[in-house]
Parts: C-alpha cells; structure tokens; sequence
C-alpha cells in the first residue's frame, strides 16, 4: 500500500517550454502533497505544500509563477514549470501525506536545453 | 530554521558488518522517519517512529526516538549489497506543521 507515482521519469525539453509533472497516489487518497527538488548529492529541498482544492502554499524563494502547482482531486497533483531554463534542471520529487507519513514518487528528471 | 544535524556523512563498510547512522537536532520532533534513497529513485520509507522512547524494528533495520525527543539513530545489523544507498532522516517538528525536515543523508557503501 502507500503507493506514490510520478509521470514523466523523466523529460528533455528547450529552453523557454512548459513542463508539467504529475504526481499520483495510487492506493490512497491524499489531501496533502509536497513537492521537493532535490541537486545531486544533496537532500531533498521542499518547495512547495500542495493543498487539494486550495492554493499551494511554496516556500520562501520558490517562485509560485514560475512552478504552478494545481492539486484538483485527492489523488492527483500536478507541478508545472513554466518558461525552463537550464537552471531548472533537476530531480523533481513528489510526495503524499498519509496520516502522519509522507511518500514518495519516484522522481521526475527534467532536463532543459 | 530548524535543522537536522545527521551523521556520519559516509560509511565505508565490509558486508557483514552492523552500520549506525543518526540525526540531532536543537529543537524538539513530534516524529522522526527514515529513509533510504536508491540513485535516480525517490525515498522509500523504512521506519517511522512516533513517540519519545520508541524503538522499532524493520528486519534487520532498527531505530529509535530519542527520549529528549531531539534525536533519532537508525541501525542496519549484517549489511548486505543491497543495503547500498543514501538514508535520511526526517522530523516533523513540533509545533503542527505538516513539513518534513531532513537531514543530509548518510551514504552507505558496502564491500562484499
């Protein structure tokens, strides 16, 4: 149980594209998820607290136009990245809120051209 | 902030051998949970504890929450290949938020 996906695995795309992750739980409905960046070997940074049916709230210095987040039914969230740049490439990684756990998706690796 | 002080930052170590990994913090933690980090793959939980004085076995995987209720220490007993990775530990502090706060990671290498 407790499972967490997460499409693409991974995404190539130009510099000035949109991205969108998706970020699903499969087993289990969350009203609650985060989404995470995470640099080579370093840990996780949150970047922003998805709330279904409201507005996420991002974390300081995380740009909200930049990373739109829309969480629209307990099971779905979604991280767009709007206007990549190489700079935004990383690991993306989602997670849901169960009781009093969060799990994880497997990542998303995005590249920007 | 709040921080997660986890160490050591890397084991070198033959298979066989028992590992010993924890994290500290200055502020107390409602919960602590650690996980285990595959490269390319998102954290799998191996262990969540609850309570101040918890310990809580996973196979061959054990934990505890610290009394004070600032730290948390997580053991492998006869590590094997596959118990390769990077774990971290995570809280959630006191106070209500939802957030998780991790540690650095610990990164486990292991010798046949």
């Amino acid at each position: 149980g407790a499972v967490v996906s997460q499409h693409p695995s991974w995404v190539i795309c130009k510099s000035g594209t949109s991205v969108k992750i998706e970020c699903r739980s499969l087993d289990f409905q969350a009203t609650t998820m985060f989404w995470y960046r995470q640099f080579p070997k370093q840990s996780l940074m949150l970047m922003a607290t998805s709330n279904e049916g409201s507005k996420a709230t991002y974390e300081q210095g995380v740009e909200k136009d930049k990373f739109l987040i829309n969480h629209a039914s307990l099971t779905l969230s979604t991280l767009t990245v709007t206007s990549a740049h190489p700079e935004d490439s990383s690991f993306y990684i989602c997670s849901a809120k169960l009781y009093n756990e969060q799990f994880f998706g497997p990542g998303t690796r995005l590249t920007v051209l | 902030g709040q921080q997660l002080n986890q160490s050591p930052q890397s084991m070198f170590i033959q298979e066989g051998e028992d590992v010993s990994m924890n994290c500290t913090s200055s502020s107390i933690f409602n919960t602590w949970l650690w996980y285990k980090q595959d490269p390319g793959e998102g954290p799998v939980l191996l262990i969540a504890l609850y309570k101040a004085g918890e310990l809580t076995s996973n196979g061959r995987l054990t934990a505890q929450f610290g009394i004070t209720r600032k730290d948390s220490f997580l053991n492998i007993s006869a590590s094997i290949p596959s118990d390769v990775g990077i774990y971290f530990c995570a809280g959630q502090p006191q106070g209500g938020s939802e957030k998780l706060v991790f540690g650095k990671g610990t990164k486990l290498t292991v010798n046949p």
